[in-house]
């Protein structure tokens, strides 16, 4: 059974990088069938998509959100990860990574979630 | 972007009675929409895709109508495990959510 892990810091101060990686078990990080995704979760913000990663390292990011998004993927590893730059206060979240397939474009597994508080 | 709007925000019933959740697109999504279930410390999970298609494992009381901008996702008969926020989402131009429904 698919199962996906967030890690990363929990707390980041305001400007710094915020860096989050996804282990995928289960499973195939790099199978032609599924993208791997991050979305974030905040009571003032809701759901928020932030990017997708292809198991060849294409990528695709939120419009409003992709100066300060950068996705890559680690296949020898079983990884992908996130760094989101420049982060305030309004970033902090609870941060999901995702898989969708490559058909349906839905998020059909999901991890358990990392909370991100930005605070100095 | 497109911007979904659920209501009612919270919605109060009692186990056995039937739920309506309402999901509308600020512009015509098609078919691509999704519903999802999400229960306190928890991912959310999907439920149901290409707005009445039921994800693999979920319950037959669970169904899912709709096209264009105005979708509907019913519980037929609700089940004590079936209160919790449900979720709308859109794949037709990049993936945005609604803001969600509490079912209570």
């Amino acid at each position: 059974q698919l199962q996906l892990q967030e890690s990363g810091p929990g707390l980041v101060k305001p400007s710094e990088t915020l860096s989050l990686t996804c282990t995928v078990s289960g499973g195939s990080i790099s199978s032609s069938n599924y993208y791997w995704d991050w979305i974030r979760q905040s009571p003032g913000r809701g759901l928020e998509w932030l990017g997708t990663v292809y198991y060849t390292g294409g990528t695709y990011y939120n419009p409003s959100l992709s100066s300060r998004v950068t996705m890559s993927v680690d296949t020898s590893k079983s990884q992908f990860s996130l760094k989101l730059g420049s982060v305030t206060a309004a970033d902090t979240a609870v941060y999901y990574c995702a898989r969708h397939p490559f058909t349906s474009h839905y998020f059909d597994s999901w991890g358990r979630g990392s909370l991100v508080t930005v605070s100095s | 972007e497109i911007g979904l709007t659920q209501s009612p925000a919270t919605l109060s019933l009692s186990p056995g009675e039937r739920a309506t959740l309402s999901c509308r697109a600020s512009q015509s999504v098609g078919a691509y929409l999704a519903w999802y279930q999400q229960k306190p410390g928890q991912a959310p999970r999907l439920l149901i895709f290409d707005a009445s298609k039921r994800a693999t494992g979920i319950p037959a009381r669970f169904s899912g109508s709709g096209s264009g901008t105005d979708f509907t996702l019913t519980i037929s008969s609700l089940e004590p495990e079936d209160f919790a926020v449900y979720f709308c989402q859109q794949r037709s131009h990049w993936y945005t959510f609604g803001q969600g429904t509490k079912l209570e």
